[in-house]
């Protein structure tokens, strides 16, 4: 079974770099996307960006300047961060784990979610 | 943001099938065979339910399918129970990854 814990301040003002990083637990897997995913007061779900088993990393075009995703395999860890944070990046953010193991069957998990909040 | 659209909201009785529509694009939807579906029910964490446009993972209920037709994807829920009520989100491959705007679902 395959879990996710997340972690990272919640409050942050306006310029500061938002950070969270998340731990995920199980496997082996063959391959796996990390991936964080963001949701607005409101609103619905946006997708910031990913990395995967290979170390490659893809991201929002939207927020791809502000964004880094980066990860320490050996702990199964990976992280957001975020500069520059303003308040339309107040939102509540998910990390999530798509992996696959050696027969191919394919498993998702989420972290519990962190409110972010940006005010000065 | 969203280059993907769905339907606000879908309502269905108990028992009944629904089926929610994800449209898209000849650059994304259409495409790739790259179209997720995910169920979230408000102040829990998101779950994904449909991956490549048809297959299910680990654990995802078999009374969901999905299927694509040109730029537009389906997500259908067979057999609907009270449980299933919440919002579900596609999400398409476009070089990057791409939401819906989300539907409502409610089991009446």
């Amino acid at each position: 079974q395959m879990q996710v814990q997340q972690w990272g301040a919640g409050l942050l003002k306006p310029s500061e770099t938002l950070s969270l990083t998340c731990v995920v637990y199980g496997g082996p897997f063959s391959g796996y996307y990390w991936s964080w995913v963001r949701q607005p007061p409101g609103k619905g779900l946006e997708w910031i960006g990913e990395l995967n088993h290979s170390g490659s990393t893809n991201y929002n075009p939207s927020l791809k300047s502000r964004v880094t995703i980066s990860a320490e395999m050996s702990k199964n860890q990976f992280s957001l961060k975020l500069s520059s944070v303003t308040a339309a990046d107040t939102a509540v953010y998910y990390c999530a784990t798509h992996s696959y193991d050696a027969s191919l069957r394919h498993y998702d998990a989420w972290g519990q979610g962190t409110l972010v909040t940006v005010s000065s | 943001q969203s280059a993907v659209t769905q339907p606000a909201s879908v309502s269905g009785s108990p028992g009944q099938s629904i089926t929610i529509s994800c449209s898209g694009t000849s650059s994304d939807v259409g495409s790739y065979n790259l179209v997720s579906w995910y169920q979230h029910h408000p102040g829990k964490a998101p779950q994904l339910i449909i991956y490549e446009v048809n297959k299910r993972p680990s654990g995802a209920s078999n009374r969901f399918s999905g299927s694509k037709s040109g730029n537009t994807a389906s997500l259908t829920i067979s057999g609907l129970q009270a449980e299933d009520e919440a919002d579900y989100y596609c999400s398409s491959y476009a070089g990057f990854w791409v939401f819906g705007g989300g539907t409502k679902l409610t089991v009446l």
